[in-house]
């Protein structure tokens, strides 16, 4: 059985700019957990979907955004980057929004800002 | 709110020694914790968790962990290293949140090295 699947596994992008990062769960998984990794700082939780709405939301600036699809895969957005925002991003899932489910990683996308 | 701290920043054990890498939490409510390994450049790997029932939780690889309610404890467990187990390991609390959701919340990390 597959595993969460992460793209892109690097990313390079200039100050400023864009970045899409995408997330494919489990299969059977409908809920999507996004998470920033950066270096000395841990795991800063940054998104939570589920059945395709925002359920939870960490300490980000509007400018991480993202959204669920039908097919219960992610996409996280930041726009605007900083250098700060050089980091790996970590994407998770689970079944249903059940309080003991176990989440699941994923391999990570590295996202570079220069 | 609920909060999960690891007290070392790194462990340091000879292959074969028993080891512990220590977390206490604070929660509202009951406890929902989990371990997590992560080797260098790669994603998390669940460990185990403890929802409810037995204090003692086996998990992969040949770990346990131990719930303490009275001492809000969880420290990770394995009787003997190796040196493959070196990696970062994390614990994490789930917080329940009022509005119905919840996040994982995880522990600065402990880096555990095991010599040879």
């Amino acid at each position: 059985e597959a595993g969460v699947t992460q793209s892109p596994t690097h990313l390079i992008k200039t100050r400023g700019q864009q970045a899409t990062l995408r997330c494919s769960p489990i299969s059977g998984h409908t809920s999507v957990y996004w998470y920033q990794q950066a270096l000395g700082l841990g795991l800063q939780f940054l998104l939570w979907y589920d059945e395709g709405e925002e359920r939870n939301r960490g300490n980000f600036p509007p400018r991480f955004s993202g959204r669920q699809f039908p097919n219960y895969s992610s996409e996280l957005n930041v726009n605007a980057l900083e250098l700060e925002d050089s980091a790996l991003y970590l994407c998770a899932s689970s079944f249903r929004r059940t309080t003991g489910n176990t989440i699941y990683f994923g391999e990570g996308s590295w996202l570079t800002v220069v | 709110a609920q909060s999960v701290a690891q007290p070392e920043d790194q462990v340091n054990v000879a292959e074969g020694n028993p080891l512990t890498v220590k977390c206490t939490y604070s929660v509202s409510g009951n406890p929902y914790l989990f371990w997590y390994v992560q080797y260098p450049n790669r994603g998390l790997q669940f460990l185990l968790k403890y929802i409810t029932g037995d204090n003692l939780v086996k998990g992969s690889y040949g770990f346990e962990a131990e719930f303490n309610k009275s001492q809000t404890s969880f420290h990770l467990k394995k009787p003997s290293a190796l040196v493959s187990d070196s990696a970062l390991y994390f614990c994490a609390v789930r917080d329940i949140g009022g509005t119905g959701g919840f996040k994982t919340i995880f522990g600065a990390g402990t880096r555990l090295f095991v010599k040879a």
